[in-house]
């Protein structure tokens, strides 16, 4: 399968935890890399394989990743981290990329 | 670092084609993958196709297969997206986004993005 799915939205009070789910087949084979999109901007890589982070992600950003599940999960959240996150792996041929559908994260 | 500048936004006809350019500065440039997402309007990220310019043999989603050409100008450094057939269902915003790590090392993601090119199709 080439599909990734996620849940379409997600609500996290300030300074709490969220963590954001992805599942897919590919999973079980290649690793998961998550992108932050805000409105109206391109996206961001903010986790790539094996949880690393990009210069200037800040380390309250982290993933995981277990058989064909992949988790981002943001602590301490703050309120400029309210956007759209999305996964994405490699696919079942290994030579083409798929996305899940996307979280909107909502800070209250 | 790389930089990524696309081509400006774009009306078109049903039944067009439109060409979309992304010019690379600032990193080696034939080694990595470039790679084009698209977004609909209010919808998530779907990713169309890559290259990698020194093999110059393009990877496509199913989705767009027939209908997508992508191609790579090492003199220019700039990465072409071409998509015939249009329809309504086009209209999106296109992204170039470059792997993070070149074809030989393991796949990262997507390190650099554009800013990104609407296309409208409308009649």
């Amino acid at each position: 399968s080439s599909e990734l799915t996620q849940d379409p939205a997600v609500s996290v009070a300030l300074g709490q935890t969220v963590t954001i789910t992805c599942q897919g087949d590919s999973l079980r084979d290649y690793y998961a890399s998550w992108y932050q999109q805000k409105s109206g901007q391109a996206p961001v890589l903010v986790v790539y394989p094996h949880n690393n982070r990009p210069s200037g992600i800040p380390d309250r950003f982290s993933a995981s990743n277990s058989g064909n599940s992949a988790s981002l999960i943001i602590t301490e959240t703050r309120a400029e981290d309210e956007a759209a996150y999305y996964c994405s792996s490699r696919d079942g041929t290994g030579d083409r990329v798929v996305f899940g559908g996307g979280t909107k994260v909502t800070v209250l | 670092q790389v930089q990524l500048v696309q081509s400006g936004a774009e009306v078109k006809k049903p039944g067009s084609s439109v060409k979309v350019s992304c010019k690379a500065s600032g990193d080696t440039f034939s080694t990595y993958k470039f790679n084009w997402v698209r977004q609909a309007p209010g919808q998530g990220l779907e990713w169309m196709g890559g290259i990698i310019p020194i093999f110059e043999t393009p990877a496509y989603a199913q989705n767009f297969q027939g209908r997508v050409t992508i191609t790579a100008d090492e003199s220019t450094r700039t990465i072409y997206l071409e998509l015939s057939s249009l329809t309504s269902e086009d209209t999106a915003m296109y992204f170039c986004a470059r792997d993070r790590t070149p074809h030989y090392d393991f796949w990262n993601g997507f390190g650099s993005w554009g800013q990104g090119t609407l296309v409208i199709v409308s009649s």
